[in-house]
């Protein structure tokens, strides 16, 4: 069973929808929980971190998060096709000092 | 610098090279990373470093692999007689302090390996 666990997609949904991205983690003892945003091509970029249970709210974006049954969700409100673009849930584990552990990502296709 | 900067930014190299990766990380940030990102997948942890202290490297495929950071700022990762699986985007990161969980990562443009 890998660390962090997503699905891969590809997610497709029409512009000014509700895309919602899931992910699953194994160490329970892990605090602190991201998405990273990748564009093809480039290199990851920080878009949500999030330390406590419930939501959190940014702009367009919510992370969700839920220890007891070790899962965290992105929603993007208002889709648009900028947002097409890999999507990495992280996790960081203390193995001395913090390291993070990445899932695979989930693609998602925002169509004009 | 302003940010993560990698080099170089694409090597090719015949099977059985030696290939050495550099990364010099954000001025003042104490811990350094190194991750492998094949097509299609999420970067997999490789190793990492506080300061010149390599505290992890449990990611490595194998001892032909190797990283230094032997000042605490710039970071080799070597790979020796390189193999076709080695070929993948090895991405570098920093952040200020490990010790903080919340720390967030910033990114190198990674360099792109292709071994032939």
């Amino acid at each position: 069973q890998k660390e962090v666990e997503q699905n891969s997609g590809p997610l497709s949904v029409p512009e000014g929808a509700i895309a919602s991205l899931n992910c699953t983690y194994s160490d329970r003892v892990s605090q602190s929980f991201f998405w990273y945003r990748q564009y093809s091509g480039k290199s990851p970029e920080l878009i949500m971190s999030i330390y406590s249970n419930g939501d959190k709210e940014d702009g367009r974006f919510t992370a969700q998060l839920n220890k007891a049954s070790q899962y965290v969700s992105l929603l993007i409100r208002d889709s648009q096709p900028s947002d097409s673009a890999t999507y990495l849930c992280a996790v960081n584990k203390f193995t001395g000092g913090f390291k993070t552990i990445f899932g695979a990502g989930t693609r998602l296709f925002v169509k004009a | 610098g302003a940010g993560v900067s990698q080099s170089p930014r694409y090597k090719v190299a015949k099977r059985g090279q030696d290939v050495a990766l550099r990364c010099d990380p954000i001025s003042g940030h104490v811990s350094l990373f190194w991750y492998q990102q094949a097509l299609g997948q999420g970067p997999e942890f490789l190793t990492y470093f506080q300061n010149e202290a390599q505290l992890d490297k449990s990611g490595l495929p194998s001892d032909r692999f190797f990283a230094e950071r032997p000042e605490g700022s710039v970071s080799t990762l070597k790979i020796q007689r390189t193999q076709q699986e080695d070929s993948a985007v090895y991405l570098c990161a920093s952040s200020w302090d490990r010790d903080a969980t919340n720390e967030k990562l910033f990114f190198g443009s990674g360099t792109q390996l292709s071994v032939l």
